[in-house]
């Protein structure tokens, strides 16, 4: 299985730059696709899709979010944070089966 | 507006059985692959099983390969997951996710609760 590894926890404060990491076991590209995708997770909501295929904003997120990487080391990047943004962040790959979640990230406000 | 929504949760004793329905909506459902992923209390997210548009292609997690069953009606466009032999590490918020064997999840519905306990 491919393990994704992300801190548990980054604090930023407001107006800063959060830089949120997500290190695979092995490579989760194929052919130049990175198959990694980041989640927002606030309390008691569903997940929802931010960035697919590492750097691909989904539809209706904010150009503050962006993302990057390739082979086994990607970011999630939110510049600037603003308040809504606290929530848990999580990296998925669909490389291969089993599809994995990294241990997700929580952000918090300093 | 691609809607997804979960039923059939509920408190359940061990080793007993349960399904779970997703009724989906806004989109041709017969085009997608579908997932059910889990989320313990307090807990990360785990994707428990996939299933292609055409049911052709199914994968489980180890963790519920041989108790679990992901199935789908594309007439009635709903998807299912039928769980049986269940444990008390079974205990989550199970969603139903919209994508395919590469995709993301691009769509979630709320989820359902299912708790497994004596």
């Amino acid at each position: 299985d491919i393990v994704l590894t992300q801190s548990p926890v980054l604090a930023v404060s407001l107006g800063q730059r959060a830089t949120i990491s997500c290190r695979a076991s092995q490579s989760v590209s194929i052919s130049s696709i990175n198959l990694m995708h980041w989640y927002q997770q606030k309390p008691g909501q569903q997940p929802k899709l931010l960035i697919y295929r590492a750097s691909n904003l989904a539809s209706g997120i904010p150009a503050r979010f962006s993302g990057s990487g390739s082979g086994t080391d990607f970011t999630l990047t939110i510049d600037p944070v603003q308040a809504d943004d606290i929530a848990a962040y999580y990296c998925q790959q669909s490389r291969e089966s089993p599809l994995t979640f990294g241990s997700g990230t929580k952000l918090e406000i300093k | 507006e691609v809607q997804l929504v979960e039923s059939g949760g509920g408190l359940v004793q061990p080793g007993r059985s349960l399904k779970l329905s997703c009724v989906a909506s806004g989109f041709t459902f017969s085009n997608y692959g579908m997932n059910w992923i889990r989320q313990a209390p307090g807990k990360g997210l785990e994707w428990v099983a996939y299933i292609s548009s055409g049911s052709s292609y199914i994968y489980y997690a180890e963790t519920v390969k041989g108790r679990f069953t992901i199935s789908r009606d594309n007439a009635k466009n709903t998807l299912y997951l039928q769980m049986t032999s269940l444990r008390s590490e079974d205990t989550a918020l199970y969603y139903c996710a919209r994508g395919d064997r590469t995709s993301p999840f691009a769509y979630w519905g709320q989820g359902t609760l299912v708790t497994v306990s004596s």
